[in-house]
Formats: C-alpha cells, sequence, structure tokens
C-alpha cells in the first residue's frame, strides 16, 4: 500500500521569504503522480502544483516549485516570496498512474503560517 | 466552470438520524469521489464513481453508508444511524479522466450531537 508522510506539523515563514516543506513517500510502482494541495481554513482544497513520476524535470508554477527526488522518494514544495495569502494547511498527495488508478493517498498536512 | 459543488455546508445531527449530503461535479468530469477528513489528518478515500458506476468503496465504508450517482450527473452519500466517530469533513471531488488533478468541493462539516 502507498503511503505519504510529511514530517513537519507546522511551519512558519517571515513574509516575501522562502520556505520548503518536506513530503516523502512509499510505493513500488514506477509510474504515479504526485501533488501538492493547499487548504486554507474553512476553505475549498486547491491544487497547487503536480509532477508526473516519468519526468526528470521538477514542475514549476509562478512562485511554486518542487524538488522531485525519484530514488529517495521526496518530493518537498519550496514557496519563493511568500504572501500572506499562502497562509494554510498543505497536504502532499500520490496517485497510481496505472490501469483503473482513482485513489488519492494524502499525507497529514502541513500548517503553514506566513508572518507579516 | 462552476467548480464542485457541494450541500450542505454543515450539517448537525443527533446521534442515530440519517444525513444525506449532494455533491454536483463540474459538468464535463465523469469522474467523482468522496473523500472523509477528520481533524488534523488528510482526506482518505471512501468510494468512486465514473458515470453512474461505483466502481470502489473504501472498508471505511461501512453497512451505514451508501453512494448514488444516478445518471451520471449529481451524487449523494448517505449516512444511516449516525455515530459519534461520522463527525468528519466529507469531501467531493470530480475529474475529467482517472489520472488528471481532482477538483474539490467546499465540503460538507457533520457534526453528531
Amino acid at each position: 500500500a502507498q503511503t505519504v508522510t510529511q514530517s513537519q506539523p507546522e511551519m512558519s515563514v517571515q513574509e516575501a521569504e522562502t520556505v520548503t516543506l518536506s513530503c516523502t513517500y512509499d510505493t513500488s510502482e514506477s509510474d504515479y503522480y504526485l501533488f501538492w494541495y493547499k487548504q486554507p481554513p474553512s476553505r475549498q482544497m486547491i491544487l497547487v502544483i503536480r509532477q508526473e513520476a516519468y519526468k526528470q524535470q521538477n514542475a514549476t508554477e509562478n512562485r511554486f516549485s518542487v524538488n522531485f527526488q525519484k530514488a529517495a522518494k521526496s518530493f518537498s514544495l519550496k514557496i519563493s516570496d511568500s504572501q500572506l495569502g499562502d497562509a494554510a494547511m498543505y497536504f502532499c498527495a500520490y496517485l497510481y498512474s496505472g490501469a483503473g488508478s482513482y485513489q488519492l493517498t494524502f499525507g497529514k498536512g502541513t500548517k503553514l503560517s506566513v508572518i507579516p | 466552470d462552476t467548480g464542485v459543488s457541494q450541500n450542505p455546508r454543515h450539517k448537525i445531527t443527533k446521534r442515530g438520524q440519517n444525513v444525506t449530503f449532494r455533491c454536483d461535479p463540474i459538468s464535463e468530469h465523469n469522474r467523482l469521489y468522496w473523500y472523509r477528513q477528520t481533524l488534523g489528518q488528510g482526506p482518505e478515500f471512501l468510494t468512486y464513481f465514473q458515470n453512474e458506476a461505483q466502481l470502489e468503496k473504501s472498508r471505511l465504508l461501512s453497512d451505514r453508508f451508501s453512494a448514488e450517482r444516478p445518471k451520471g450527473s449529481f451524487s449523494t452519500l448517505e449516512i444511516q444511524r449516525t455515530e459519534q466517530g461520522d463527525s468528519a469533513m466529507y469531501l467531493c471531488a470530480s475529474s475529467l479522466a482517472s489520472n488528471q488533478p481532482q477538483h474539490f468541493g467546499d465540503g460538507t462539516r457533520l457534526s453528531i450531537l
């Protein structure tokens, strides 16, 4: 069974600074997707960034980028130039990309606070 | 694209009562998922529909839980004889294909008195 581990329950960052959130996962599969989702308080879960395991190049979306280390099964999220609106729970998630895949497996989340 | 819509946003009920939640997915999405999220945890998979067919149910989904998706459009999740342990956020998501990103609704927060 796949597992996703986020070892940092809480993190904080100064506004305009950079922060990195950690995620490790365990799978025996070679083809899969990894995601970071953001869940602001009492608000909808939003997709931040997606990485296909077969791609060596790290995904980037504006101020958000990932460091994907397939051999180490590590998938960290870097947020540059942090803004107050970045404060939220961040969830790392895994999705097997084979036939019949459907189930996202989530980590427990990291609560990010942004200090003005 | 109006997003995934869930109703109600909050539901408070007494233990032993039945409750039903509704999810309206993004219109062109034929995949629909239900997850449950408890405090301090990430969402846990409950069940999955492709069009109107329910293709998978998690072992978390006891006999008291049932989900439907008539005509492959909206979906309902019903919990019969609610228990304290059912208190959670129930999230619905939809996607265009099974390997495409899932888009989530705001969730329905269930509180059992």
